[in-house]
């Protein structure tokens, strides 16, 4: 069975501190790993698709890398306006299946 | 903004009521996939459709079905609500059933079970 495991839970940062979030996950297959934004209330908003092992893909203050067994989202120099739940999810031979997410909050 | 749309946006039904959610899938997209996210968890998928048939379904009963239509909006339905059914529903769309495709996502539709 496909797993995502998504870590830590929440993440508090000052403005301007650096930090990364961890997805862990277990695939036969991978096919696809994607990372999402998500605002409170609302729909998922896409980030990135990364498809194989020592790929990295940059957005602004993101930049999202992955493993054979994870994958980070680094987050540099935050905003506040950063602040949501970032989730990971993967595809193998089934649709996705997403992590519990990580809720990230960056003060001011 | 992704192009996909939902409605309503907001909905509260009492046990037992059916309900019907409805999604427009971005320009050029021919697959539909809906989600049920519970709070604070991350979405589960329920169903996806590719060309008004359906491609592929969840750990969901059958009382959650759908339907595609031929201009490639969807609508999900649900029979005999019950309160653990209060969730986010979303819908998310693609240009193809292809592994690795991006999906998409709508707004969501908050629904309430009472």
């Amino acid at each position: 069975e496909d797993q995502v495991t998504q870590s830590p839970e929440a993440l508090r940062l000052q403005e301007g501190e650096s930090s990364s979030l961890n997805c862990s996950y277990t695939v036969s297959g991978l096919r696809g790993l994607f990372w999402y934004r998500q605002d409170p209330g609302k729909g998922p908003e896409f980030l990135f698709t990364l498809y194989s092992a020592g790929e990295e893909k940059e957005k602004e203050r993101l930049k999202a890398t992955l493993t054979k067994k994870e994958s980070f989202l680094h987050i540099t120099a935050p905003k506040p306006e950063d602040s949501a739940t970032y989730l990971c999810a993967v595809q193998a031979e089934t649709p996705l299946v997403f992590g519990k997410g990580t809720r990230l909050s960056v003060i001011a | 903004e992704t192009g996909v749309t939902q409605s309503p946006t907001h909905l509260i039904k009492t046990r037992g009521q059916q309900v019907t959610l409805r999604c427009s899938s971005q320009s050029g997209h021919n697959t539909v996939s809906w989600y049920q996210q519970a709070l604070g968890q991350g979405p589960q998928f329920i169903f996806q459709y590719y060309r008004e048939e359906e491609n592929g379904r969840g750990n969901f009963p059958p009382r959650f079905s759908g339907l595609q239509f031929p201009n490639y909006s969807s609508e999900l339905n649900v029979n005999a609500l019950e309160l653990d059914d209060s969730a986010l529903y979303l819908c998310a769309s693609s240009l193809s059933t292809s592994l690795g495709e991006t999906q998409y996502f709508g707004p969501g539709t908050r629904l309430l079970v009472l």
